[in-house]
């Protein structure tokens, strides 16, 4: 168990609905990463946040969007949703933002768009 | 901008003879390099990093990779492998002379040992 957890684990939508995923990191970190992870795309880098504020950007879509809460939590709010979409939704925290820390992942949050 | 290749879908191996798993990057500042591992419906798991010193670096459950920087490659490599070592293993990279966290994925290889 590493500590990182998701919610829901599984989640199942229309196209054009809107849907928000939830991460606690590990007790003590401050960074939380969101990756998505597709068939086609491999693993993507959507976004970091280190102590609530946005700390990198990847290739996340104007149609996503995220935050970090005082209690470090974060969630990822996906709308307008598109079949495309369906994918495996990874969180993964870290204890700050250097660049030698490794990260920790949650069991990952998957979504299917219908 | 950072990006990782893994040139290998998919490696066969038989249980007790070495594997390699390989990873070539490219990185504009000093390279960061992270080997993951998978295992079915689960996240990712930490097997190893080289930051900086040795080329050679021992990681998680008997994994070692060499960091060659003349050939930007970081090679995964187990001298005996195990059935169980089955599963989608993962190259990610961090430019060390940037200021966040963000880590670049390959596009993974799944590692496939048969007894």
């Amino acid at each position: 168990d590493s500590g990182v957890t998701q919610t829901p684990k599984h989640l199942i939508t229309a196209t054009g609905q809107r849907v928000t995923l939830r991460c606690s990191p590990r007790s003590g970190d401050l960074s939380v990463y969101w990756y998505q992870q597709s068939l086609d795309q491999g693993l993507q880098f959507l976004i970091q946040y280190y102590n609530g504020e946005e700390r990198a950007k990847g290739n996340i879509l104007e149609r996503f969007s995220a935050q970090q809460f005082p209690d470090l939590h974060s969630e990822l709010n996906l709308s307008s949703l598109e079949l495309g979409d369906s994918a495996l939704y990874f969180c993964a925290s870290s204890v700050g933002h250097l660049t030698n820390e490794k990260l920790f992942f949650g069991s990952g949050t998957q979504l299917s768009v219908l | 901008a950072q990006s990782v290749a893994q040139p290998e879908d998919q490696v066969n191996v038989a249980e007790g003879n070495p594997l390699t798993v390989k990873c070539t990057y490219s990185v504009s500042g000093n390279p960061y390099l992270f080997w993951y591992v998978q295992y079915p419906n689960r996240g990712l798991q930490f097997l190893l990093k080289y930051i900086t010193g040795d080329n050679l670096v021992k990681g998680s459950y008997g994994f070692e990779a060499e960091f060659n920087k003349s050939q930007t490659s970081f090679h995964l490599k187990k001298p005996s492998a195990l059935v169980s070592d089955s599963a989608l293993y993962f190259c990610a990279v961090r430019d060390g002379s940037s200021n966040t966290g963000k880590l670049i994925f390959g596009q993974g290889t799944t590692l496939q040992v048969k007894p």
